[in-house]
């Protein structure tokens, strides 16, 4: 299993909800990744959990918050989100945070607020 | 200060010519190397890496890459492109000094005309 689930594939919400994003992999991967990605342009690192721990967090907004419940599942919580943040919302694992290998990619999660 | 750049914008190529999606990467350390594709609204799929073993990557889909040392380049090439090809391409770079954190080029977006 090479895979990288996210769910929900569509989300919708306005300005005043609360929702989560979730992201999930069987592979044993220990370093997981959350990236956000606007329209033609490359993805921006969030945030990474390295052995269910936060390592990076790339000075994203506070109405953002990542979770890692265990090794294989990594959540996004959503509150209070301004139209700005409609972009698709990418996760990611490897093997590890310090080796050299490739990461592997979910589908995304296309996000709009409204 | 940019690690890795996608010399073009956008490519657009005859079906069944040749594909070159040119990358050049600074690093003053061993870099490892990849390239992803992205067909509109899905997630990110690995081509190719390169990491420090033969310097000529072969991947998926016909896709090859050259990593040149003395010119910091590792272009995607293709011999015949397909119609299925037209996507965003990511040249991405992972440096070991960096905690092996990933660093997207400004992606090629590949056009194949009938």
């Amino acid at each position: 299993d090479t895979e990288v689930t996210q769910t929900p594939k569509h989300l919708v919400m306005g300005m005043t909800n609360k929702k989560s994003l979730k992201c999930e992999q069987h592979m044993g991967h220990r370093a997981m990744y959350w990236y956000k990605q606007k329209a033609k342009k490359p993805p921006e690192l969030m945030f990474v959990y390295s052995y269910e721990k936060l390592s990076i967090n790339e000075s994203v907004p506070s109405r953002f918050s990542p979770e890692c419940p265990n090794s294989s599942l990594l959540n996004l919580h959503l509150h209070a989100l301004q139209p700005e943040d409609s972009a698709l919302y990418l996760c990611a694992s490897r093997k590890g945070e310090v080796e050299n290998t490739e990461a592997f990619f979910g589908q995304g999660t296309r996000l709009t607020v409204v | 200060a940019q690690s890795v750049t996608q010399l073009d914008s956008h490519v657009s190529v005859s079906e069944g010519t040749p594909v070159l999606l040119r990358c050049n990467y600074s690093s003053s350390y061993s870099p490892s190397l990849f390239w992803y594709v992205q067909h509109p609204n899905k997630g990110l799929q690995l081509l190719l890496k390169y990491t420090s073993a033969a310097t000529l990557v072969k991947g998926i889909n016909g896709f090859e890459a050259e990593f040149k040392k003395s010119e910091t380049s590792f272009h995607l090439t293709k011999p015949s492109a397909h119609m299925s090809d037209a996507a965003e391409y990511f040249c991405v770079v992972s440096r070991s000094n960096t905690g092996n954190q990933f660093y997207f080029g400004t992606g090629t977006s590949l056009t194949v005309i009938p």
